[in-house]
């Protein structure tokens, strides 16, 4: 049973272009959750999301940022018009249910931006 | 969202037990204690978690005070493998179970 998977592992973008981040959950995982780490700093939470809803975004920049978890495929994450300070690793975490279910994460994309 | 306090870091010997402590004074009556790490360069790893009783796996072991104001996550033999950030996370029960991540606990494993 593969874990889960991001993609890219790596990603560099100059400033003002887009970025997408890709997550796929464990099998039969159907909760997502998007978290970034900011260089030298702890993990923070952004957003949270099941089959086609978004169910908690409170940890999302209000501009620029957006998710998805479509019916068909990855959850996606995208930034657009990147700055500097979007410069992170971002893990994606599944899930089978609610809490206390345990959360799986994947091995990050790291986000580099020039 | 409940906070959670731990030591900022710890060192340990290798093969020798590891108590990391945590203090959530306050803790709700609903609330989960989870503890997950994070290996350098790699994502969380989940390790236990618990609510009143307290809990084994192959990984570790939680002790639970009985006030539930405090808890520890116990290796029983630490490897140089467990060298990672320790966090100590409380979550609510049915909730979306956001992970509220604090600074947690670095442990250094002497070989």
């Amino acid at each position: 049973n593969a874990g889960v998977m991001q993609n890219p592992r790596h990603l560099v973008r100059r400033r003002g272009q887009e970025a997408r981040l890709r997550c796929s959950p464990m099998k039969g995982h159907s909760h997502v959750y998007w978290y970034r780490q900011l260089p030298e700093e702890g993990l923070k939470f952004m957003v949270y999301l099941q089959k086609e809803n978004i169910i908690d975004e409170s940890g999302m920049p209000k501009e620029r940022f957006s998710a998805e978890f479509p019916k068909e495929g990855p959850s996606i994450l995208r930034i657009q018009q990147v700055v500097r300070g979007d410069s992170a690793a971002y893990f994606c975490a599944s899930s089978p249910g609610l809490a206390p279910r345990e959360q799986f994460f994947g091995p990050g994309t790291r986000l580099t931006v020039l | 969202d409940a906070k959670t306090t731990q030591p900022n870091s710890m060192e340990s010997n290798e093969e020798e037990p590891v108590h990391l402590p945590c203090n959530h004074s306050t803790i709700s009556g609903t609330d989960y204690i989870h503890w997950y790490r994070q290996l350098p360069s790699q994502g969380p790893e989940y390790v236990i978690h618990g609510l009143t009783s307290n809990v084994n796996n192959r990984m570790a072991s939680l002790a639970i005070a009985e006030d539930r104001k405090s808890s520890t996550l116990i290796l029983h033999r630490a490897t140089l493998r467990d060298a990672a950030v320790y966090y100590c996370i409380l979550g609510a029960q049915g909730g979306s179970e956001k992970l509220v991540f604090g600074k947690g606990t670095k442990l250094t494993v002497n070989p």
